[in-house]
């Protein structure tokens, strides 16, 4: 059962563009959400997160949003530049574990 | 500051080697350990987790197994190794303060390919 689904496996976006990963979820007990990035041959890195009794968060160029009704969450960033090239993991926080998207590999394009 | 050691960073092993992994971690008492794989061009799964010294909880059936015998030590052993465990092996920290979010901290992680 994929608790967490990030149904887009990669996007490409324009430097200067916005940037918009989405997450569903199925769990309605995860109490936060993070986003973590990636590069590859490195540890995720924590990004922005947003608690359950949240609907925005904002970080800088990052924004989360969450809409709680519909299970969905989504990342926002504001302008997209080459170095944010990566991929995206959501992840639910449930108690002693996070669950994990499969991510979203971002290609920002010069 | 916390760090977090993972050693070592690449190995390449035959299938049917034994296997071990050593996670360590700096700067912080009683975290909560992590490991996780990320296959080939696949998200991250959780193999086990640690709340405590020799507690370990397995989340995938698998010839891994864990183990925890300092506080801030986490080690991932196979007696065997089979080409299916071929990954990306990343070490996670995480302190579990209340009243707060409380993110994961990543190791460097080790690229394991099983031949």
């Amino acid at each position: 059962d994929q608790q967490v689904k990030q149904n887009s496996p990669s996007l490409s976006v324009q430097e200067g563009r916005i940037s918009i990963l989405n997450c569903d979820y199925t769990n309605s007990m995860f109490d936060y959400f993070l986003w973590y990035k990636k590069y590859p041959a490195e540890g995720p890195t924590f990004l922005i997160s947003i608690s359950s009794i949240k609907d925005k968060n904002e970080d800088g160029r990052f924004t989360v949003f969450l809409n709680k009704s519909a299970k969905h969450l989504s990342l926002h960033i504001v302008p997209s530049q080459p170095g944010d090239s990566a991929v995206y993991f959501c992840a639910g926080d449930y108690g002693q574990n996070f669950v994990f998207g499969p991510g979203t590999r971002l290609s920002v394009l010069p | 500051s916390q760090t977090i050691h993972q050693w070592p960073a690449t190995l390449v092993q035959p299938v049917g080697s034994p296997l071990s992994l050593e996670c360590t971690v700096e700067g912080t008492s009683n975290p909560n350990l992590y490991w996780y794989r990320q296959a080939a061009g696949r998200g991250l799964q959780l193999l086990f987790y640690s709340v405590g010294i020799g507690q370990i909880s397995s989340e995938v059936p698998q010839n891994l197994s864990a183990s925890r015998p300092q506080d801030r030590q986490f080690i991932l052993s196979s007696k065997k190794l089979l080409l299916s465990d071929s990954g990306f092996y990343l070490c996670a920290w995480r302190s579990m303060d209340g009243g707060k979010i409380n993110e994961q901290f990543f190791g460097p992680g080790t690229r394991l390919t099983v031949l």
